[in-house]
Parts: C-alpha cells; sequence; structure tokens
C-alpha cells in the first residue's frame, strides 16, 4: 500500500535552531499539505500546494516558517528560528486531486520537541 | 468559519459497549464528512467516509451517516475492543477557490478497559 514518507520521525532542537521536515507524497498525488498538531488537539492546516504552487499558507508563520515543492513533488517545511512553541507534530498528506470525495492520506509525522 | 465541534473525552467504555462518539459541523458550503483514527505516537488514519447526504460510511464495525438537517455525523460502533482504544477525528472537506484541506475537530480520546 503506498505510503506517504516524513523525516525525520523526532527532533529534538534548542530555541534559536534552525529544523527542517521532509515529505514525499504518494507518487502522483497533486495536492500536498502540511499539518500542525500540538499534544491534545487536532491537525491545523500550515500550507497547501497544488503541483510545486501554494494554494493558502495564509495560516503559516511566515516570520519563521517556510514550506517549498520546487519539483511539485517531495516537500520541505522548516522552521528558523525554532520557539518553545513550536513543539508539536508536523504532519503532512497528500491528496490525487482537488475533489471533496477524494481521501487525505497521512505520513507518520515529524514530533518536534524545541528545549 | 467552518469548523467541526466533537465530545470532550476521555471517553472510556467497557470492552463489548456500545459506542457513541458525537461530531456537529458548520460549514459555508456543501462538505465531505471523515472520521480518522490516530494511534499513539502514530500519524492519521482514515476510517471512513460520506461525501452526501443520508450517506453512510462504514468500516471496521464502525459507522458514520451524514445527516444534513442535523448537520451531524456521528461516530457509532456495536461492540468495541481494547484495540480500538485511540484517539478519533471527526473532519470536513470543502472544495473552494483556496485551501480545501480537512477541517478537525479537537478529538476524543477512547479508552476500553477489558
Amino acid at each position: 500500500e503506498a505510503e506517504v514518507a516524513q523525516s525525520p520521525r523526532y527532533k529534538i532542537t534548542e530555541k534559536s535552531q534552525a529544523v527542517a521536515f521532509w515529505c514525499d507524497p504518494i507518487s502522483g498525488h497533486a495536492t500536498l499539505y502540511w499539518y500542525r498538531q500540538i499534544l491534545g488537539q487536532g491537525p491545523e492546516l500550515l500550507v497547501q500546494f497544488q503541483d510545486e504552487s501554494v494554494v493558502d499558507d495564509s495560516q503559516l508563520p511566515k516570520d519563521r516558517f517556510s514550506a517549498e515543492r520546487l519539483k511539485g513533488v517531495d516537500s520541505t517545511l522548516k522552521i528558523q528560528p525554532a520557539e518553545l512553541g513550536d513543539s508539536a507534530m508536523y504532519l503532512c498528506a497528500s491528496s490525487p486531486t482537488r475533489s471533496g470525495a477524494n481521501v487525505l492520506t497521512f505520513g507518520a509525522g515529524s514530533r518536534l520537541t524545541v528545549l | 468559519g467552518d469548523s467541526v465541534t466533537q465530545m470532550e473525552g476521555p471517553v472510556t467504555l467497557s470492552e463489548e459497549a456500545f459506542l457513541t462518539i458525537n461530531c456537529t459541523y458548520t460549514a459555508t458550503g456543501y462538505p465531505s464528512l471523515f472520521w480518522y483514527v490516530q494511534y499513539p505516537g502514530e500519524g492519521l488514519q482514515l476510517l471512513l467516509k460520506a461525501t452526501k447526504a443520508d450517506d453512510k460510511g462504514s468500516n471496521k464495525g464502525f459507522e458514520a451517516t451524514y445527516r444534513k438537517e442535523t448537520t451531524s455525523f456521528h461516530l457509532e460502533k456495536g461492540s468495541v475492543q481494547v484495540s480500538d482504544s485511540a484517539v478519533y477525528f471527526c473532519a470536513l472537506r470543502l472544495l473552494g477557490g483556496g485551501a480545501d484541506g480537512l477541517t478537525f475537530g479537537k478529538g476524543t480520546h477512547l479508552i476500553i478497559q477489558p
């Protein structure tokens, strides 16, 4: 069964350091999403890509967060500098097309702890 | 804006009990509705979905019916098992000109005791 790959699974960093997460969606999935899930809460959308273009990044804290999907395949989410409040699970998901009936498939996530 | 409201947890049940997790939504259009499940330390897995009114999604003994008149999508299972212990998320998805990702509820932690 096809999966969304994410790395690293766990990351511990000190505040003010830079951190990066990588996501490889299911082959052929044009739409890619990054979510942030704070412990005990539901995931919240940070950014959505359609191929290599950003569809929506209105919830991305652009002073410290950046995301790219240069060739329309895999994607990187970067935080610089990390703050204590960034500790969370970062989830990547992909979907074949922009259809309400299509399912989003999630990766296992990258858990960030900022000390 | 669009939102999903789920019953607060944790919900603790004995094995073989009947389960209901309530979910209601607010949306400006006609959403598709989903239940996802998250096991400890893992990502989210699709449990079931429904794309139009009166559709019933079902999987692994779980069911939910899309009720447009009450804007609800309650999750049910007739007899729960210890292995059903997890966090359950209700979510909606709307197509529009902008973002069309899932909007999630806060999640309901389900604990099944043997």
